[in-house]
């Protein structure tokens, strides 16, 4: 079974740009999580969407956002971009058949904000 | 406010040796526990978890213990391979229907040949 994937892998922007990643979880899975890993705060949980809902979301401005697609795809935008969004932003997909299921994260997408 | 610690940011250690790696947290509500191994360019691997109802779970060479009362967790390898070298990740999340994972801030383990 293929894994999740995302892309693009690397992304050079300026300050002020709107930006989209894309996920791709694993086939089956309809739920699909977004984190942002920063060397000074670790992993921090952006949102969380099941079924084309959002089912929570993480202390993280407007500026971010998601949305996922009837074949559980997901992208999420950032307006605006800051500095200090660089990071790498991982994604992760779980069957959530049981709220225990196990997510699997993608390789995720190295943003460089200039 | 960090809710998951992993006090450590490093540990080193022999080749053939355990490997104890430390995790805390603050929030009673917590149910379930996950540790995560990441490599560079990659995205976190789940290793082990352990529900908040046992106390210990193995699998292979890693087992993990958690101490409800001391809100503690504890990944032990054994023995240690040069290939588990890595930054080890402790997560923790609510019961119900909601994926979030609060992550600690990673350990980087060395193995020594």
């Amino acid at each position: 079974k293929a894994g999740v994937t995302q892309t693009p892998r690397y992304l050079i922007k300026t300050r002020g740009q709107q930006v989209t990643l894309s996920c791709s979880p694993i086939s089956g899975h309809r739920s699909v999580s977004w984190y942002q890993q920063t060397p000074g705060q670790g992993l921090q949980f952006l949102f969380e969407y099941f079924s084309e809902t959002q089912r929570n979301k993480g202390n993280f401005p407007g500026r971010f956002s998601g949305r996922q697609f009837s074949n559980s795809r997901s992208e999420m935008n950032v307006s605006t971009l800051e500095l200090g969004d660089s990071a790498l932003y991982l994604c992760a997909s779980s069957s959530f058949r049981d709220w225990t299921d196990t997510q699997y994260f993608g390789p995720g997408t190295r943003l460089t904000v200039l | 406010d960090q809710q998951v610690k992993q006090n450590s940011p490093s540990l080193s250690v022999q080749e053939g040796r355990i490997s104890i790696l430390n995790c805390d947290y603050t929030n009673s509500m917590f149910d379930y526990f996950l540790w995560y191994k990441k490599y560079p360019a990659e995205g976190p691997t789940f290793l082990i978890s352990i529900s908040s109802i046992k106390d210990k779970n193995e699998d292979g060479r890693f087992t993990v213990f958690l101490n409800k009362s001391a809100k503690h967790l504890s990944l032990h390898i054994v023995p240690s391979q040069p290939g588990d070298s890595a930054v080890y990740f402790c997560a923790a999340r609510l019961s119900g229907a909601n994926s979030k994972l609060t992550f600690g801030k990673g350990i980087t383990l060395s193995v020594r040949p």
